[in-house]
């Protein structure tokens, strides 16, 4: 079925270690977005993608490498994971087209704990 | 930039009774303004949204909103609260630049038996 899917759905990893998260959608939607949720500050964006190897930063890019050489994937890489990247990180996609019709759909998260 | 701002990061209500979660916003072009529910360890699931068409907006699970510049506000409702409705909520508002949405920091609804 088509869709957005992440992976892994859970990562435990140590302070340090550089760790990738995946993200595949179906729909060759030309907009791609990375955030993460964490309490009391809603969803942030880190990076976005306007179309295969077009990316630039969001609101907290600082420690997140992205790229996206397939429109389909967009993997953000934690380079080197601190305690405050503990985080959850959801993937969206974006249709492109009239204003009317934007629509963003989220993958199911990829809960991040760095120990 | 344009950002939203939700008013009260938990509410509280009877099964049965209004639903009232209030959404503002900040904007210096029509925005396109998004209500999300994210019940636990799930996604998000788009509620509605308002893309300057009808100033009512209604959505999935009896929800609506309405767009109101004057007051530069968008708040959600529903008239009769669920127990399954009990989740947390999210306004957004689409960032015209970036094509990305801003999110506020959500409201936790609990809806008492």
């Amino acid at each position: 079925d088509a869709g957005i899917t992440q992976s892994p759905r859970y990562k435990i990893t140590e302070t340090g270690r550089q760790v990738t998260l995946m993200c595949h959608q179906t729909w060759s939607h030309s907009y791609m977005f990375w955030y993460r949720q964490d309490l009391g500050h809603g969803l942030r964006l880190i990076y976005y993608s306007a179309a295969a190897d077009i990316t630039d930063k969001g609101e907290v890019p600082d420690g997140y490498v992205v790229s996206r050489s397939k429109t389909e994937n967009f993997p953000l890489t934690l380079e080197s994971a601190t305690r405050s990247q503990t985080s959850v990180y959801f993937c969206a996609s974006s249709e492109s087209g009239t204003a009317r019709n934007y629509g963003y759909t989220f993958g199911s998260g990829t809960r991040l704990t760095v120990v | 930039a344009q950002s939203v701002t939700q008013l009260g990061s938990h509410v509280s209500v009877s099964e049965g009774a209004l639903v009232l979660l209030r959404c503002n916003y900040s904007s210096s072009v029509p925005p396109y303004l998004f209500w999300y529910v994210q019940y636990p360890n799930q996604g998000l699931q788009l509620l509605l949204k308002y893309t300057s068409a009808a100033t009512l907006v209604k959505g999935i699970n009896g929800f609506e909103a309405e767009f109101k510049k004057s007051e530069t506000s968008f708040h959600l409702t529903k008239p009769s609260a669920h127990m399954s409705d009990a989740a947390e909520y999210f306004c957004a508002v689409r960032d015209t630049g970036r094509r990305a949405l801003t999110f506020g920091s959500g409201t936790r609804l609990q809806v008492q038996p």
